[in-house]
């Protein structure tokens, strides 16, 4: 049973706009909000990560927005580019060294 | 620079044989996963191991095994592959108490 759900499957932006992908999860136990960047031939790389006691983390383009009462947390990539051309995957985790419960992933085309 | 291989990179193989895929991380990390990854379902754990003759079964481990005879390798071990096998395998490792998951560049496997 996928116990991180995210949508969309896939999205098309163009350059200079916003990506949002979003991811639902129904563990409360879950203490750590990775999302991890896919390049086609490459493993999965961490992009960003929160935990579940802060509302939002940004790095340079990239922001995770948290809502721990609705269990959603979503990425944002503003000004988007075309290398970030990828597939996206959210993920939770129960605890430190605990394996990462991944979402379905999202396979995002930044055209120019 | 500690980094974390795997090998063959390729495989394809027949129905039936039995395969092992090799994964070997030099950051002296106690955790290591293993993951398949398929179109539609995201990564899915297979095995996992917090250390040295420790392994668990994750969500989908039916027709694999793992050992772990030290901390730097966690083979994985396909016991008569199957056509449902082929697949995306990636290993992963982190060290405990700490977050980020470190993934290794894949091995694509066939099974005909």
């Amino acid at each position: 049973q996928q116990q991180v759900k995210q949508s969309p499957q896939s999205l098309i932006v163009q350059k200079g706009g916003i990506s949002i992908i979003n991811c639902a999860y129904e563990n409360t136990a879950f203490d750590y909000f990775p999302w991890y960047q896919q390049f086609p031939g490459k493993g999965p790389a961490l992009l960003i990560a929160i935990r579940p006691d802060v509302s939002e983390k940004k790095e340079g383009r990239f922001t995770i927005s948290f809502n721990k009462s609705a269990k959603q947390f979503s990425l944002h990539i503003m000004d988007s580019q075309p290398g970030d051309s990828a597939t996206y995957f959210c993920a939770a985790r129960l605890g430190s060294g605990y394996a990462l419960n991944f979402g379905k992933g999202t396979s995002l085309l930044v055209t120019p | 620079d500690a980094e974390i291989t795997q090998s063959p990179r390729h495989k394809i193989t027949e129905t039936g044989r039995q395969v092992t895929l090799a994964c070997h991380q030099t950051w002296n990390h106690n955790n290591m996963f293993w993951y398949r990854q398929d179109l539609g379902h995201g990564l899915r754990l297979i095995h996992y191991s917090y250390g040295v003759q420790d392994t668990n079964k994750g969500e989908v481990s039916d027709g694999y095994s793992v050992s772990r005879s030290n901390t730097e390798d966690l083979p994985l071990t396909l016991e008569s592959a199957a056509s449902s096998q082929t697949s995306v395998y990636f290993c992963a490792s982190s060290g405990s108490g700490t977050h980020e998951q470190y993934f290794g560049p894949g091995t694509r496997l066939t099974v005909t």
